[in-house]
């Protein structure tokens, strides 16, 4: 079936402008997760999703940075007024919790770049 | 929290055995991730490791030691294809959301 998808592959944007990002994880799965990964860095945890629970936010670096999940499907992370630090490429990865081992499915990831 | 430490960069030969090793700080454990990252792309899930020993899947093995903090990827017979960043991710009892190292960047040479 499907991995997980995320568009845009790619986004330039300038300086204070707003962008949205958009996650399709695999379907069934009821966890999803947002990462940033800079140049050279380790993936940053965001924000996680687990079915209708209330996300855990505790990895979002400011507030001008949000997520939401719509029907437990499709994500979008949104930042508001981009700065030139916000350029990174943004991972969203899924799972289904199997016999303890969560497996998390990576989408290709968006690339941002904040002029 | 935890604190993750793996060796920045290694270098090894086409059909040679290379170990990467991974160790961690936690005040509780729930799992132990290894995952293949090559440039430009998404990670991909290599092996977990809840329970002390090793586990092997073809070329590759994960080995835990949890009252030593300690992990490594043993990759056999390397090929070229095998170049790439290697991650190591800890989950914290009680959370399921692994913290990542920064990767070690294996370098295959003929």
């Amino acid at each position: 079936g499907a991995g997980v998808s995320q568009s845009p592959s790619n986004k330039v944007t300038e300086k204070g402008k707003d962008v949205e990002l958009r996650c399709d994880p695999i379907s069934g799965h009821t966890a999803l997760y947002w990462y940033r990964q800079s140049l050279g860095q380790g993936l940053e945890f965001l924000i996680y999703f687990q079915g209708n629970s209330a996300p855990d936010k505790s990895g979002l670096p400011s507030d001008r940075f949000s997520a939401e999940r719509t029907g437990g499907s499709v994500s979008t992370l949104t930042i508001q007024r981009t700065q030139q630090e916000d350029s990174a490429v943004y991972l969203c990865a899924s799972s289904l919790l199997a016999g303890g081992q969560e497996t998390q499915y990576f989408g290709p990831g968006t690339r941002l770049l904040v002029l | 929290g935890q604190n993750i430490d793996q060796p920045t960069e290694m270098t090894a030969t086409e059909g040679a055995i290379v170990q990467i090793n991974c160790t961690y700080q936690t005040s509780g454990f729930n799992g132990l991730f290894w995952y293949q990252q090559h440039a430009g792309e998404a990670p991909t899930f290599l092996s977990y490791n809840v329970l002390d020993g090793l586990e092997e899947k073809g070329r590759f093995s994960s080995f835990l030691s949890r009252s030593k903090g300690y992990s490594y990827l043993l990759l056999k017979e390397l090929q070229m294809k095998d170049s790439a960043s290697y991650l190591c991710a800890v989950r914290d009892r009680g959370s399921y959301i692994p913290t990542f190292g920064r990767g070690t960047s294996l370098i295959v040479h003929p």
